[in-house]
């Protein structure tokens, strides 16, 4: 059983859209981290939040941790096929990083 | 500064055969993780090493395991290989742990026979 569960799971659209991503866990988290992956690569760091009810932007993406730091969302404005790619969220808790099972997005041009 | 460096990038293996995966971490980091990535459950954590001691491990047999040597090297293995051991298996280095930025490798994708 994971202990983060992310939405949805696979995410199609069209450039320009907008796209959100959730992930949920009924466990409270030191921090949480947003990775993306790539084909034939491994995940790379997008950001960290650390404060509940933290949102920090970079560029057309937005991430908020939730009040209670269980969960957390990722946000994409006017998506490019650029943010093709797989997005993991990581959930410290415990000295350990707990790696919710993805979100597959891909941006059609 | 180099990267996340993994040896070998592709095996194959059959079942009951045993298998040693290689990392190199960025030059000062001192924290190494190990983590199974398969399509049906993600990336799992296997263990994680901070000079040379493994400081914390996840839900895998006894089967796995790693070590870590005076240079921040580490290797993961893997005995008595069965076929749900095929995955991608990704090592992560960081300064400190993984409540740090983790820097990954491209990964080990491992085909067990």
């Amino acid at each position: 059983t994971q202990l983060l569960e992310q939405s949805p799971q696979f995410l199609s659209i069209q450039e320009g859209e907008n796209l959100t991503v959730y992930c949920n866990s009924s466990s409270v988290f030191s921090s949480l981290q947003w990775y993306r992956q790539e084909p034939g690569e491994g995940p790379v760091l997008l950001v960290t939040v650390v404060t509940g009810g933290e949102v920090k932007k970079l560029k057309r993406l937005t991430f908020q941790f939730g009040d209670a730091r269980k969960d957390s969302s990722l946000h994409i404005t006017a998506a490019q096929p650029g943010d093709t790619g797989l997005y993991l969220c990581a959930g410290a808790r415990d000295y350990k990083l707990s790696f919710g099972a993805g979100t597959t997005v891909t941006v059609r041009a | 500064k180099a990267g996340v460096t993994q040896t070998p990038r592709y095996l194959i293996k059959t079942r009951g055969q045993q298998v040693t995966l290689s990392c190199s971490p960025i030059s000062g980091h001192r924290s190494v993780s190990w983590y199974q990535q398969t399509p049906g459950q993600g990336l799992q954590f296997l263990f994680e090493y901070f000079s040379e001691t493994q400081r914390n491990k996840g839900n895998f047999p006894g089967r796995f395991s790693g070590r870590q040597f005076s240079n921040s090297r580490s290797e993961m293995n893997v005995s008595t290989l069965e076929l749900g051991d095929s995955a991608l298996y990704l090592c992560a280095s960081s300064l400190a742990g993984p409540y740090n930025e983790q820097f990954f490798g491209p990964g080990t994708r491992l085909t067990v026979l």
